[in-house]
């Protein structure tokens, strides 16, 4: 079975970091790129970072860019989020995502096909 | 950036009936667009993409049509498991952006 387990969520105070991780099982990890998304009751879903395949590649929004980094460790079929300089605008449940690489009529399309349940991260003082 | 509308923002609708949900993108965006079911603690739950083809084991109630700037997602026949928040989304790799989401009771 497919799986993504994320961990490492809690209550921090703002300001300070957090790193979470993602355990995959249940298919080749190293042959698929990946995602974090967050969600909040005010935002809804929101993308925060993608990693391609290699580790090489990493995008991410201008709302995390500098404060978010996201790796990857293919040896131990494991994908990290790490945060740092929290605040309570990061209150969330995050979740990973993997990105399903689908070619239809030689068109290359990426939907986020596999989820884990999320972990959640409150920030507060 | 590609920004996403939705609309209803709620729908309420009895089981059994047929619900449309629309979204809309700023500019074109071909085909390239998925829809997401999301229920309380659940994890995501991918049902289509490339704006119509069902993801592997979602119920064919399911459907999405659309190219372009208007999409949509259709449950023919409502049923009470369907009751979630469904989003849209522009998968791209490089920005991916959601849609504020749909939320849909019986």
């Amino acid at each position: 079975q497919v799986h993504l387990v994320e961990s490492g969520g809690g209550v921090v105070q703002p300001g300070r970091s957090l790193r979470l991780s993602c355990a995959a099982s249940g298919f080749t990890f190293r042959t698929y790129s990946f995602h974090w998304v967050r969600q909040t009751p005010a935002k809804g879903l929101e993308w925060l970072a993608f990693i391609s395949k290699d580790g090489n590649n990493k995008y991410y929004p201008d709302s995390v860019e500098g404060r978010f980094t996201i790796s990857r460790d293919n040896a131990k079929n494991t994908l990290f989020l790490q945060m740092d300089t929290l605040t309570t605008d990061d209150t969330a449940v995050y979740y990973c995502a993997r990105d399903g690489d689908r070619w239809i009529d030689y068109v290359p399309y990426h939907p986020m096909d596999v989820w884990g349940r999320g972990t959640t991260v409150t920030v507060s003082s | 950036d590609i920004q996403l509308t939705q609309s209803p923002s709620l729908l309420s609708a009895s089981v059994g009936d047929r619900v449309t949900i629309i979204c809309r993108a700023s500019q074109g965006i071909a085909s390239d667009l998925a829809w997401y079911q999301k229920k309380g603690g659940e994890a995501p739950k991918l049902l289509i993409f490339a704006a119509s083809i069902l993801q592997s084991g979602v119920p064919s109630r399911f459907s999405g049509s659309g190219f372009g700037t208007e999409f949509s997602l259709a449950i023919t026949g409502l049923q009470p498991d369907d009751v979630a928040t469904y989003y849209c989304q522009h998968p791209s790799t490089y920005r991916p952006t959601f849609g504020p989401g749909t939320k849909v009771d019986i």
